[in-house]
């Protein structure tokens, strides 16, 4: 079964830096993988989702993240952090058939510090 | 782009009520939803897979019959939650997915339900 593990749940960085937040996916199929943002008490927003039409994949809000078949990995990058970017971030996984829902990873929760 | 909207984003409850929640596709159809819960400071956990005229699929270890799912339409799913206890406290969030799309485009989620019972 499809599954995805977020290491780190808590990321700080300061404003302008770097912000990488970490996601591994396990799959015996290739796998179609999202990133979501989470603002307090509201749902989810999707930042963008790897379908294998091209493993950069670039989304809203400046952030991009890289699959990586050798390492199953799908890190989250903003080269610059934002204050507004301070938010819980989710990485999921969907099977490659059937309308089915996604799995999500445990979490990252980023804070920005000015 | 497809929106979904969740209702009420918040209720306070007593003790041995029901609440009823509801998701709604305001500009898509979609025959399947996803009914997510969210404890604090944690992930969201798949409860349900609601299904327009058809029973809904229940996770393992979610109760049926507390956490009763209605998709009376394609573009409407309800979540009762019955005889509501404290530690049935939690943020719900509804998904759902067009049914036009591939089955690899992302779910649009509801803004969430805080459920407070006392």
């Amino acid at each position: 079964a499809q599954s995805v593990t977020q290491l780190g749940s808590h990321v700080s960085v300061s404003e302008g830096a770097l912000v990488l937040l970490r996601c591994n996916y396990s799959s015996s199929v290739p796998p179609y993988l999202f990133w979501y943002v989470q603002y307090p008490n509201q749902g989810l927003q999707l930042l963008l989702k790897y379908t294998s039409a091209a493993t950069l994949v670039k989304g809203i809000n400046g952030f991009e993240a890289e699959f990586k078949k050798s390492e199953t990995s799908f890190h989250l990058t903003k080269p610059s952090a934002h204050m507004s970017d301070a938010a819980e971030y989710f990485c999921a996984v969907s099977r490659n058939s059937g309308n089915t829902p996604l799995v999500f990873g445990k979490g990252t929760r980023l804070s920005v510090i000015a | 782009g497809a929106v979904v909207s969740q209702h009420p984003s918040w209720v306070i409850c007593k003790s041995g009520t029901s609440v009823k929640i509801e998701c709604r596709s305001l500009d898509f159809q979609a025959t399947t939803m996803f009914w997510y819960r969210q404890f604090p400071k944690q992930s969201l956990m798949l409860m349900a897979t609601s299904n327009e005229g058809s029973k809904a699929t229940y996770e393992q270890g979610v109760e049926k019959d507390k956490f009763l799912i209605n998709h009376a339409s394609l573009t409407l799913s309800t979540l009762t939650v019955t005889s509501a206890h404290p530690e049935d406290s939690s943020f719900y969030i509804c998904s759902a997915r067009e049914d036009r799309s591939s089955y690899n485009s992302p779910l649009h989620f509801g803004n969430g339900t805080r459920l407070t019972v006392t």
